[in-house]
């Protein structure tokens, strides 16, 4: 059974860095293949991506976050983590953690598990 | 960067047919995915790989994706079909989603 879970503070304030984890169990990241990514969601908006680390330690960036993001993983505790410097009152969301599901054609990559995600509020 | 547009809204009588656009250039050249958010709940995967359901998705949901657009089609819609959907596909190594289109059932 795959579950994921994210875990960090509730509320951070302005300029500050915030640290995400996310701890999973049903897979593992050091199985070829295996992907996990953080995604957003502004209270009443639409859900933003903003990394993903894949198996073999390659990382990816939203373009438009990828100066304020990074992403990185601890095979041994099954966990990923997402920090965000400079963190600002438009970043308050909440966020998930989904692991990616890669289908065997090129380009097939789906959020097959999400967590029930954490809301961050960034305010002074 | 790459976008999908979505309309905000669309309403179905319980029953008939709904459908769902996402538009998005050459977006028929990349596999797009559905996802379905209940108030208060995480996404939950509905469509992958264009048209296919993920196990314990019902019959009643299915997806096309052609040209600039792809559809996420509900039929026989009914009341727990109630919810936001987005799009989602992948520009080379970085994962875009619709705005979201909210699906009311009446």
């Amino acid at each position: 059974q795959v579950t994921l879970r994210e875990s960090g503070p509730a509320l951070v304030k302005p300029t500050q860095t915030l640290t995400l984890t996310c701890t999973f169990s049903g897979f593992s990241l050091s199985t070829s293949g295996m992907c996990v990514s953080w995604i957003r969601q502004p209270p009443g908006k639409a859900l933003e991506w903003l990394a993903r680390i894949d198996w073999d330690g390659d990382k990816y960036y939203s373009t438009s976050l990828k100066t304020r993001v990074t992403i990185s993983k601890d095979t041994s505790k099954n966990q990923v983590v997402l920090t965000m410097t400079n963190v600002d009152p438009v970043d308050t969301a909440t966020y998930y953690c989904a692991r990616i599901r890669r289908g065997v054609v090129q380009g097939d990559y789906s959020f097959d598990y999400w967590g029930r995600g954490t809301l961050v509020t960034v305010s002074s | 960067s790459y976008e999908l547009t979505q309309p905000p809204s669309v309403s179905v009588s319980p029953g008939q047919t709904a459908s769902i656009t996402c538009s998005g250039d050459k977006l028929g050249d990349k596999y797009a995915c559905w996802y379905q958010q209940k108030p208060g709940q995480s996404p939950l995967l509905v469509i992958y790989q264009d048209n296919k359901r993920p196990s314990g998705i019902p019959e009643r949901f299915s997806g096309s994706n052609s040209g600039t657009t792809a559809t996420l089609t509900i039929s026989g819609t009914q009341a727990m079909d109630e919810a936001d959907y987005y799009c989602q596909a992948w520009d080379t190594t970085t994962a875009v989603f619709g705005g979201g289109t909210k699906l009311t059932v009446l």
